[in-house]
């Protein structure tokens, strides 16, 4: 099983809907964060949080909320989609305490606001 | 502030061909470098990292790495492309701290 998963893999929403991105870890790390790819631009971080009580705001969190539920789960929200929030959201997780300088990704979310 | 530069968005190579994408970055300490790659519509796939250790660094798939310090550059080789290596590729930086960024990509297409 995948240690970083990510749900819904594709979504197709209309302008002003609310929609939720959820990714999930069974890696037991304590950092997860929220990025954006976008073509040409590589990836941009929106959130990222480094415990259940912290939450911290990245490069672009503008027209983005966050919750991180549990150690294990952090909840993306578009609260107000907009066209140009059409990207491909990654979710990923890092623990410098555990040992690894790694961080590792979730397949990744398709995202599409018409 | 730390930032990565890609150079080529996109790079074309025979089969057989020696590939070399190359990247560099700014960084006020000693970073952490890395390259991953995302084939189409999957998601990103760590090819190495460097953290401090050996100079040379070696991967995944036949890639491999050179960090240079007085060139800030960290440029990935394969000596014999594949048309497998086809995909996109990602230079990132991590200044040891929370942030890991990221260059904008470099698509390598592989010509039979």
């Amino acid at each position: 099983d995948a240690d970083v998963t990510q749900t819904p893999r594709n979504r197709i929403t209309k302008t002003g809907k609310r929609i939720m991105l959820e990714c999930s870890q069974t890696k037991g790390h304590d950092r997860m964060y929220w990025y954006r790819q976008d073509p040409g631009l590589g990836l941009r971080l929106i959130y990222y949080s480094f415990d259940v009580k912290d939450i911290n705001k990245g490069e672009i969190s503008d027209g983005y909320s966050v919750s991180r539920q549990a150690q294990a789960k952090f909840s993306l929200s578009l609260e107000s989609a907009i066209p140009n929030q059409t990207a491909l959201y990654f979710c990923a997780t890092s623990d410098p305490a555990q040992g690894s300088d790694e961080w590792f990704f979730g397949p990744g979310t398709r995202l599409t606001v018409l | 502030a730390q930032s990565v530069t890609q150079l080529g968005s996109h790079v074309s190579v025979s089969e057989g061909a020696l590939v070399l994408l190359r990247c560099n970055y700014s960084s006020s300490v000693p970073p952490y470098l890395f390259w991953y790659v995302q084939y189409p519509n999957q998601g990103l796939q760590l090819l190495l990292k460097y953290t401090s250790a050996a100079t040379l660094v070696k991967g995944i798939n036949g890639f491999e790495a050179e960090f240079k310090k007085s060139e800030t550059s960290f440029h990935l080789t394969k000596p014999s492309a594949h048309m497998s290596d086809a995909a996109e590729y990602f230079c990132a930086v991590s200044p040891r701290n929370y942030q890991l960024i990221w260059g904008a990509g470099t698509k390598l297409i592989i010509k039979p």
